[in-house]
């Protein structure tokens, strides 16, 4: 079946610097594509995402890029804080008649050292 | 409310027992969707509303699991006769159409004695 996974189950950086996590998917039909950040105790908290017929898409402090030939997701992250600290998860919607419902990779904790 | 709201927060119940979940979705938002967590893992998809067509059920993992909505708004997910295994986060999104970001609540905390 569909499966979205992570490369590195865990990043730690220091305040200040970028910050890239990375999502391998195996649908190709794939159409949409959202990164969440979820700390602990809350729900999955929306931080950006794109649709298959982009390859890139900004928003404040984060970038998604989107590799569809080797169907790869990445989430940029710049000047990376404290309170960015949390597990990070990639999440696909497939196409055609998978409705909105989204399969979600294993998730990456960042930790952020001041 | 501004977002997702689920109640209860933690429910802990005895083997054997029904609990029930509920979900106020986002106002306006149409379609409705309900996920579980385990421990240290991702979300699993487990059934999904859009507007009044027939729901999407193909994630429920046995018939002990149900889930009903009314119209565009409050969401019920039922488990009958709960196992230890149906211990998790469930969790339940809405967004406003099938390419719109999915907005989570907090999810309540199920644990099965």
């Amino acid at each position: 079946g569909e499966n979205v996974g992570l490369h590195l189950p865990t990043l730690s950086v220091q305040e200040g610097d970028n910050s890239i996590i990375n999502c391998a998917y195996s649908n190709s039909a794939s159409d949409y594509f959202i990164w969440y950040k979820q700390e602990s105790g809350k729900g999955p908290q929306f931080i950006i995402d794109i649709r298959s017929n982009m390859d890139k898409r900004q928003g404040q402090r984060v970038t998604v890029l989107l590799n569809k030939t080797v169907k790869h997701l990445s989430l940029q992250i710049a000047a990376t804080q404290p309170g960015d600290s949390a597990v990070y998860f990639c999440a696909e919607k497939g196409g055609g008649t998978s409705y909105g419902k989204l399969t979600f990779g294993q998730g990456t904790i960042l930790t952020v050292h001041p | 409310g501004a977002g997702v709201s689920q109640s209860p927060s933690n429910k802990v119940t005895e083997k054997g027992k029904d609990v029930e979940l509920r979900c106020d979705p986002i106002s306006g938002h149409t379609a409705l969707y309900w996920y579980r967590q385990r421990l240290g893992q991702g979300l699993e998809f487990l059934i999904y509303f859009q507007g009044n067509s027939a729901p999407d059920k193909s994630g429920l993992p046995s018939d002990r699991f149900s889930a009903e909505r009314t119209g565009e708004s409050v969401s019920t997910l039922t488990i009958q006769r709960t196992q230890q295994e149906d211990s998790a986060v469930y969790l339940c999104a809405s967004s406003s159409g099938q390419l719109m970001a999915q907005h989570f609540g907090d999810g309540t905390r199920l644990s099965i004695l």
